[in-house]
């Protein structure tokens, strides 16, 4: 079993629609990052969490430490959101990012 | 403030060559983390560095592959003997000193082994 699942790994929306990525890690993390790559392109980093919630834009990212759970949420989706989204988790004590497979979206007009 | 910049983007080389990739962190940035991702794979963590320190390089494979963090200069990744498997997108990430838990990437280097 992964140490970073993801949750799907495929989502498929139509523009407008309301989206849903989750990420359940089973170590203890000291921060959480939510990061953003399209196809050939490079990594962005969106959020970067330890509690609570951020909220950037159309973007919002929540993380329930206890559970060990975080979703990233994408209001009134747009094309330009299709990517993939990966969730990676910094591991307590450690310099080291553990990442999930990731979450491919595409977003139809 | 310039990024993290990773040079070069696009890496051709036959079996049996030398690749070095090259990662210059964001100004004030004193780590390097390097990552590789397979074709169809997600990222993994290869080594972390400090300038002139190798802090862990538990993800390296234990032959042919190399990363220093001079001084002076970018970081380099170097590949020895590069094989079809060595394929794949490596990144390069950097943090401040004092915000370890805040990694920024680069763009990354594509290197295809043919």
């Amino acid at each position: 079993k992964n140490e970073v699942e993801q949750s799907p790994q495929n989502l498929t929306a139509q523009e407008g629609e309301f989206i849903t990525i989750n990420c359940s890690y089973s170590v203890g993390i000291s921060a959480l990052h939510w990061l953003q790559q399209h196809p050939g392109g490079g990594i962005v980093s969106l959020f970067m969490l330890s509690s609570g919630k951020k909220k950037h834009g159309r973007l919002i990212a929540t993380i329930n430490i206890q559970e060990k759970h975080s979703s990233l949420h994408i209001t009134a989706s747009h094309p330009r959101d299709s990517a993939v989204y990966i969730c990676a988790v910094l591991v307590y004590n450690t310099d080291k990012l553990i990442f999930g497979t990731g979450t491919r979206l595409q977003v139809f007009p | 403030n310039a990024g993290v910049m990773q040079n070069p983007r696009h890496l051709v080389r036959r079996r049996g060559q030398e690749a070095r990739l090259r990662c210059s962190p964001m100004k004030g940035h004193s780590h390097v983390y390097w990552y590789r991702q397979l074709p169809e794979e997600g990222l993994k963590f290869m080594v972390y560095l400090q300038k002139e320190n190798i802090i862990d390089e538990s993800g390296m494979p234990k032959e042919r592959f190399s990363a220093e963090f001079p001084k002076e200069g970018p970081s380099i990744l170097r590949i020895q003997q590069v094989v079809r498997g060595d394929s794949a997108a490596y990144f390069c990430a950097s943090s401040p000193p004092a915000y370890r838990d805040t990694q920024y990437f680069g763009p990354g280097t594509r290197l295809t082994v043919l």
